[in-house]
């Protein structure tokens, strides 16, 4: 079946514009992760959704950063005045029944800030 | 934060040998994970091992829990060329709980 998938893959912006990140998740999960990946490190926990709300958004940096999944399927990262360290790889993933069972990722969006 | 620490941070062997990566992790944990990411991917699920298990194995790979230790490791045996990727090990600290992942091992099989 159709894994998770992420759009755009790669999105190039100017410091201080406004970002949205889209994951959709594998039918029928409702957990949702977002992840933020620099080169050669582990992914950074950022949010974590159960259903429509934000299980814990703890890792979110700052209030430049948010999240929502609104039917509990789709879910969204906006990015607010975009900053030059905000560039990497952004991660989602999905899974059946939290951090319980396997996460399944997307192939990420590559978000670079110039 | 990241909770797990993997060692090495780089390994490099020869088509055929076994390899092995460790995972450190500094509170109690629910379960631990391991995945496996090739360059420019996403991440992809190898094994779950839950908190009151010490073994698993899934085809070519084994994995340990020591939770007295706080640790864990995973065994690739014959490994292949194709197993050239970067390993996570992640942990969870309960069921509502995010899944934290350590910095990852770099493994290069050689043919």
């Amino acid at each position: 079946g159709a894994g998770v998938s992420q759009t755009p893959s790669n999105k190039v912006t100017e410091k201080g514009k406004y970002v949205e990140l889209r994951c959709d998740p594998i039918s029928g999960h409702t957990a949702l992760y977002w992840y933020r990946q620099s080169l050669g490190q582990g992914p950074e926990f950022l949010i974590y959704f159960q259903g429509t709300g934000a299980a814990d958004d703890s890792g979110l940096p700052n209030d430049r950063f948010f999240a929502v999944r609104p039917e509990g399927s789709v879910s969204t990262l906006k990015i607010q005045r975009t900053e030059r360290g905000d560039s990497a790889v952004y991660l989602c993933a999905s899974s059946l029944a939290g951090s319980n069972s396997p996460l399944h990722f997307g192939n990420g969006t590559r978000l670079t800030v110039t | 934060s990241q909770q797990g620490e993997e060692d090495p941070q780089a390994l490099s062997i020869q088509e055929g040998e076994n390899a092995t990566m460790n995972c450190s992790y500094k509170t109690s944990i629910n379960n631990l994970q391991w995945y496996r990411q090739n360059s420019g991917r996403g991440l992809v699920h190898l094994i779950l091992i839950r908190s009151n298990e010490r073994e698993k194995h899934s085809g070519r790979l084994r994995v340990t829990l020591d939770t007295s230790k706080k640790s864990s490791s995973l065994l690739i045996t014959a490994s292949r060329a194709a197993d050239t990727a970067s390993y996570f090990c992640a942990t969870d600290t309960g069921r509502n709980t995010p899944l934290v992942f350590g910095k990852g091992t770099r493994l290069s099989v050689i043919a």
